[in-house]
């Protein structure tokens, strides 16, 4: 019963490099989501997406891409590093966006 | 603009003691408002949530409070143990529309024996 599967758990990235942020649920839901938390800040929504093929921008979209090719799985494309992209990085999934979210272990993000 | 604005920034508790932490929303077409827990190291796991249709929702120790004119919700954690040692989360959103949770800042109690 894996839930909402985050890799990897920790990476150290330096300005420019691309990477991506994988997240893979094995619950069936529609709704997926990625969130940034950084101290003082709260979850801020990065990307969402109600259903395969559909994502839209969330509070802090700039300098970050999705794609839903699948139900399953809802990867987080950082296309040039930068020192403020550093934070912790979750992924949540749920039926709906108004129902119990299951989040990730989250991802630590380093840009040096 | 801070759509949900949560208080205080963080909280300590003798164990046993009550813990309240306050939320205050703008957007009058909210209507689900659930409260995280995370643990250092974890994901938010979700404790409880509400419905505006109602005033108060208990499950064991913790109770929400929702006061829909005031705009605002409450977390009461009564007889407050180390083990409720987070951060807590409060958050909304409209269910007409599948819009994204909006998210509070946090606060994080620490519960001292």
């Amino acid at each position: 019963n894996a839930g909402v599967t985050q890799t990897p758990k920790f990476q150290v990235l330096k300005t420019g490099q691309s990477m991506t942020l994988q997240c893979a649920q094995d619950m069936n839901h529609e709704y997926m989501s990625w969130y940034r938390q950084d101290p003082g800040m709260g979850l801020r929504l990065i990307h969402y997406s109600v259903g395969a093929g559909i994502t839209d921008q969330g509070e802090v979209p700039n300098g970050y891409n999705v794609s839903r090719s699948t139900t399953e799985d809802f990867p987080l494309r950082l296309l040039s590093a930068a020192p403020s992209q550093t934070s912790v990085y979750f992924c949540a999934s749920s039926r709906t966006a108004n129902t119990e979210a299951f989040f990730g272990q989250g991802t630590r993000l380093t840009v040096v | 603009q801070q759509q949900v604005k949560q208080s205080p920034q963080s909280l300590i508790v003798q164990k046993g003691g009550i813990s309240i932490i306050n939320c205050a929303y703008e957007n009058t077409a909210f209507d689900y408002f659930p409260w995280y827990q995370q643990f250092p190291g974890k994901g938010p796991a979700l404790l409880i949530a509400i419905r505006p249709d109602v005033s108060e929702k208990k499950e064991g120790r913790f109770t929400i409070s929702f006061n829909k004119s005031a705009k605002q919700f409450s977390l009461h954690i009564m007889d407050s143990q180390p083990g409720d040692s987070a951060t807590y989360f409060c958050a909304a959103s409209m269910i007409k529309g599948n819009t994204p949770l909006v998210f509070g800042k946090g606060t994080r109690l620490s519960v001292i024996a």
